[in-house]
C-alpha cells in the first residue's frame, strides 16, 4: 500500500513569492493533517481536516496561509506571500477513524515532507 | 493545555550502550502516547505506542511504558546500534479528538 505522498520534496523561492504544497493521503484515511517543522523542533499542527472539513485551523496564519481539501482526498497548502520565517519542512500526515481502512485509532502516517527555503 | 516535554539532545552513545530518552506529558484526559523516529531526510515513522496506563509499547528492541502516576513515557533500548541514529519524538494524542502534540525531539548519535 502506498504511503502518504507529498510534492515537491524541496522548494526554494524568494520572499514575497507564492508557493503551494500538495499531499495525497493513504487511501481511505479521512483525517489529514498539515504540520510545520522548524529546524530542531517537533511538528506543529497547522490544520486538520476530517474529510473535506477543516476542523482545527486555529494555528494556521490565515493572513498568508490557506489550505483546501476538495472532495476529501488530496490537499493543497498555500503560502502567499512567503516570508523568510516560513522556511521549514511542511509535513502532511493522515489517519483513519477507529481501525478503518487499515489504520489503527490515533495512528498517524507521515509523508516525507516538503523542505521550503525562502531567500 | 496538553503538552509533551522530552530531554534535549543530542545524546551520543557507543554501540551496544543502554539508551534512555525521557518524556513527560501534561494532559487533561486519557491520552494515547507515542514515540516516532525520523531518519535524515525522511518523514516521521511510528516506532511504538501505548493507549492506556501501564501499557508497554515495544518495537525493534525499543520499549516504553505508559506511567500515569509519573505522567511519563520514557524510551529505552538495551543495546543501541549505529543504525538507530535518528531523531526521536515523543507525542500524545487527545482522547478521541485525533489531535496530536509533539515534543521537540531528541537527536541520538550512535558511534561504532
Amino acid at each position: 500500500e502506498a504511503g502518504v505522498v507529498q510534492s515537491p520534496r524541496y522548494k526554494i523561492i524568494e520572499k514575497k513569492q507564492p508557493v503551494a504544497f500538495w499531499c495525497n493521503p493513504i487511501s481511505g484515511h479521512n483525517t489529514l493533517y498539515w504540520y510545520r517543522q522548524n529546524l530542531g523542533q517537533g511538528p506543529e499542527l497547522l490544520i486538520r481536516y476530517e474529510n473535506e472539513e477543516a476542523v482545527d485551523d486555529s494555528q494556521l496564519p490565515k493572513d498568508r496561509f490557506s489550505a483546501e481539501r476538495l472532495k476529501g482526498v488530496d490537499s493543497t497548502l498555500k503560502i502567499q506571500p512567503a516570508e523568510l520565517g516560513d522556511s521549514a519542512v511542511y509535513l502532511c500526515a493522515s489517519s483513519s477513524v477507529r481501525g478503518l481502512a487499515g489504520g489503527n485509532l490515533n495512528e498517524q502516517f507521515f509523508g516525507p515532507g516538503t523542505r521550503l527555503t525562502v531567500l | 493545555g496538553d503538552s509533551v516535554t522530552q530531554m534535549e539532545g543530542p545524546v551520543t552513545l557507543s554501540e551496544e550502550a543502554f539508551l534512555t530518552i525521557n518524556c513527560t506529558y501534561t494532559a487533561t484526559g486519557y491520552p494515547s502516547l507515542f514515540w516516532y523516529v525520523q531518519y535524515p531526510g525522511e518523514g516521521l515513522q511510528l516506532l511504538l505506542k501505548a493507549t492506556k496506563a501501564d501499557d508497554k509499547g515495544s518495537n525493534k528492541g525499543f520499549e516504553a511504558t505508559y506511567r500515569k502516576e509519573t505522567t511519563s513515557f520514557h524510551l529505552e533500548k538495551g543495546s543501541v546500534q549505529v543504525s538507530d541514529s535518528a531523531v526521536y519524538f515523543c507525542a500524545l494524542s487527545d482522547d478521541g479528538f485525533n489531535k496530536f502534540y509533539f515534543g521537540s525531539g531528541t537527536k541520538l548519535n550512535v558511534k561504532p
